[in-house]
């Protein structure tokens, strides 16, 4: 079945630093791709998304690329912030579930 | 605020009993959608209802069922607990049933511990 890969935290990082999660997707068609971010004792929010191959979802600085050659939508920020400290999800859409990767822990200290 | 509620906010309890979670979907959202969140298992998609019927079911276990009201909010409820049932359980509401373009609002999450 469908199913997605992140790299596995934690990503300790520096105020300012780049960021990069890599995401990679099994599927069998070419679902949308998700970015969702989970900040400590909170649901999942939305970060960006992507529909269809070479889309750009962006939002607050982060952006993602849907590469169907190489079944991949890494989350990528030029600098990131204290306050991007959070769990990274990555995920696709089968019909109506999402299906998730397993979360990267993102901490930013100043 | 997504506009998704979910209560209780936590719940201890023991094994072998039966516990009930209950969603309230953002206003005009007809779609729920149950997720259970483990630190073995991730974030597994559980069930989606849609306007009251059951539109598809995921990794959910037989001891558990779900149902969604004609008021549109819905209840998961688990029974003969185990210890691995302790996990975060997310509710999470669309406006449509599901699909591309149905982004999915999530509620803060019942957490569960079973003892």
């Amino acid at each position: 079945g469908d199913s997605v890969t992140q790299m596995e935290g934690p990503v300790t990082l520096s105020e300012e630093a780049f960021l990069t999660i890599n995401c990679t997707y099994t599927a069998t068609g070419y679902p949308s791709l998700f970015w969702y971010v989970q900040y400590p004792g909170e649901g999942l929010q939305l970060l960006l998304k992507a529909t269809k191959a070479d889309d750009k979802g962006s939002n607050k600085g982060f952006e993602a690329t849907y590469r169907k050659e190489t079944t991949s939508f890494h989350l990528e920020k030029g600098s990131v912030q204290v306050s991007d400290s959070a769990v990274y999800f990555c995920a696709l859409i089968d019909v109506a579930a999402l299906i998730f990767g397993k979360g990267t822990t993102l901490s930013v200290s100043s | 605020d997504s506009g998704v509620t979910q209560t209780p906010k936590h719940l201890i309890t023991a094994t072998g009993q039966r516990v009930t979670l209950r969603c309230s979907p953002r206003s005009g959202d007809l779609s729920v959608y149950w997720y259970q969140q483990s630190l073995d298992q991730g974030l597994q998609f559980l069930i989606h209802y849609y306007n009251g019927e059951e539109r598809a079911k995921g990794n959910i276990l037989e001891r558990f069922s779900a149902q969604q009201f004609p008021d549109l909010h819905s209840e998961l409820n688990l029974s003969s607990l185990e210890l691995g049932d302790s996990a975060l359980y997310f509710c999470a509401s669309s406006v449509g049933s599901g699909g591309l373009y149905n982004e999915q609002f999530f509620g803060p999450g019942t957490r569960l511990t079973v003892l």
